[in-house]
């Protein structure tokens, strides 16, 4: 069973720029989560998708949104590029919301 | 509103054993626990859920108190594959919100 897939998996932007990340979860798992990682703060929540709708949304500015296909994929947009943004991407599926999630390798961007 | 990890690093030698806290201030539902080594994608280790229900590997062990909001990681007989960064994650409420917000991870170091 092919595990959750994340594209591209290095990105250098600069700022002002816009960035999509893309991720193809587990085949079943309808529920998408994203996560920011940077040193020092873990995981930082973005938002959760489940069945094409929006379930959770973390504390993030209006720049970054997502969303999910009909065949469960989701994209993460970034626009506006900051150097604070600079982080890996981590998506993780699930079965569905709530339960335990199995994450992607990441999207490292770097925005200089 | 991210749990708070204790501690935020530890150091053992092969064999010995290790307690990872996981604290929140507000009513949880459910508690996961995830590893992930240097350079990889966070795995699940096991999910512990109010009511008393757990899922995970065989060799892991925990505990969660639901009164108190805490959860504990026991890491018995510690071998150099322990080796990694250990985050909680933690769901809140009724369940109905399936947010899982991560706290800030504990690096477990094993050596020979």
């Amino acid at each position: 069973k092919a595990g959750v897939t994340q594209t591209p998996r290095y990105l250098i932007k600069t700022r002002g720029q816009q960035v999509t990340l893309s991720c193809s979860p587990i085949s079943g798992h309808r529920s998408v989560s994203w996560y920011q990682q940077t040193p020092g703060q873990g995981l930082q929540f973005l938002f959760e998708y489940f069945s094409e709708t929006q379930r959770n949304k973390g504390n993030f500015p209006g720049r970054f949104s997502g969303r999910q296909f009909s065949n469960s994929r989701s994209e993460m947009n970034v626009s506006t590029l900051e150097l604070g943004d600079s982080a890996l991407y981590l998506c993780a599926s699930s079965l569905g919301p709530g339960e335990y999630k199995y994450f992607g390798a990441g999207t490292r961007l770097s925005v200089l | 509103q991210q749990p708070v990890q204790s501690p935020q690093a530890v150091i053992l030698r092969e064999g010995e054993d290790a307690v990872i806290n996981c604290s929140s201030s507000k009513a949880l539902y459910s508690v996961h626990w995830y590893r992930q080594k240097h350079g990889e994608a966070p795995v699940f280790l096991m999910i512990l859920l109010k009511g008393g229900e757990q899922k995970g590997h065989e060799k892991i062990s925990a505990s969660f108190n639901e009164k108190k909001q805490q959860s504990s990681l026991y890491l018995t007989a510690s071998q150099l594959s322990y080796s990694g960064t250990y985050f909680c994650g933690t769901q809140g409420g009724s369940g109905s919100n399936y947010k899982l917000t991560f706290g800030k991870g504990t690096l477990l170091t094993v050596n020979p």
